[in-house]
């Protein structure tokens, strides 16, 4: 089965750019099976989608996110990566990587992620 | 785009009754694309069913989906005191966009 993990420091600076890795294990990143999306949820509030990246590189971004957004994939450390640019304090949340095709099979623990000076 | 707007808000109910739980589109969504998760307090959202009406692996029976073009039904009859928790509706729609409801808190009566 396959399982995700999220990292990443828990604090980032207004302004600055957040960036996380969700490391994927118990199956490869490259089977081509999935696409590789991170999700996240503000304290007390719902989920919400961020983007999607394929092995091949290929990404699909929320549209109102996607000038701050960029999704990478590593397939050689079989982890892929979220940047998130000019964060503010509208972007505190849960951030979650996941596996998805039409829906989201595998999910992370989830990490917090606070902006604040 | 297509908005998933999910009701009742909260539910509250007692263990062993039935509760149903209701998703409605915006416009038409195809039944394979809408799937509903379970979550719990400090937890990832869980897969519950998908393509409208199929349990994910491991979902007991008590928990079904149905419905069609612009309304689904989660139902769960028979509720256990582990069921007590938020469950989501989702869609996946054109230009790979994902849109989630705002999600329905069952919580006990």
């Amino acid at each position: 089965q396959v399982q995700l993990q999220e990292s990443g420091p828990g604090l980032v600076k207004p302004s600055q750019t957040l960036s996380l890795t969700c490391t994927v294990s118990g199956g490869s990143i490259s089977s081509g099976t999935y696409h590789w999306s991170w999700i996240r949820q503000p304290a007390g509030k719902g989920l919400e989608w961020i983007g999607r990246i394929y092995t091949s590189g290929s990404t699909n971004y929320n549209p109102s996110l996607k000038s701050r957004v960029t999704i990478s994939v590593d397939t050689s450390k079989n982890q892929f990566s979220l940047k998130l640019s000019s964060v503010t304090a509208a972007d505190t949340a849960v951030y979650y990587c996941a596996s998805s095709g039409f829906y989201f099979d595998f999910w992370g623990q989830g990490t917090l992620i606070t902006v604040s000076s | 785009d297509i908005v998933l707007t999910q009701s009742p808000g909260t539910l509250s109910l007692s263990p062993g009754e039935r509760a149903t739980l209701s998703c409605r589109a915006s416009q038409y969504v195809i039944s394979s694309y809408l799937t509903w998760y379970q979550q719990k307090p400090g937890q990832a959202p869980r897969l519950l069913i998908y393509g409208a009406s199929n349990r994910a692996t491991g979902i007991p029976d008590r928990f079904s989906g149905s419905g069609s073009a612009t309304d689904f039904t989660l139902t769960i009859t028979r509720l256990e005191p582990e069921d007590f928790a938020v469950y989501y509706c989702q869609h996946y729609g054109s230009s790979a966009m994902y849109t989630f409801g705002q999600g329905t808190k069952l919580e006990i009566k």
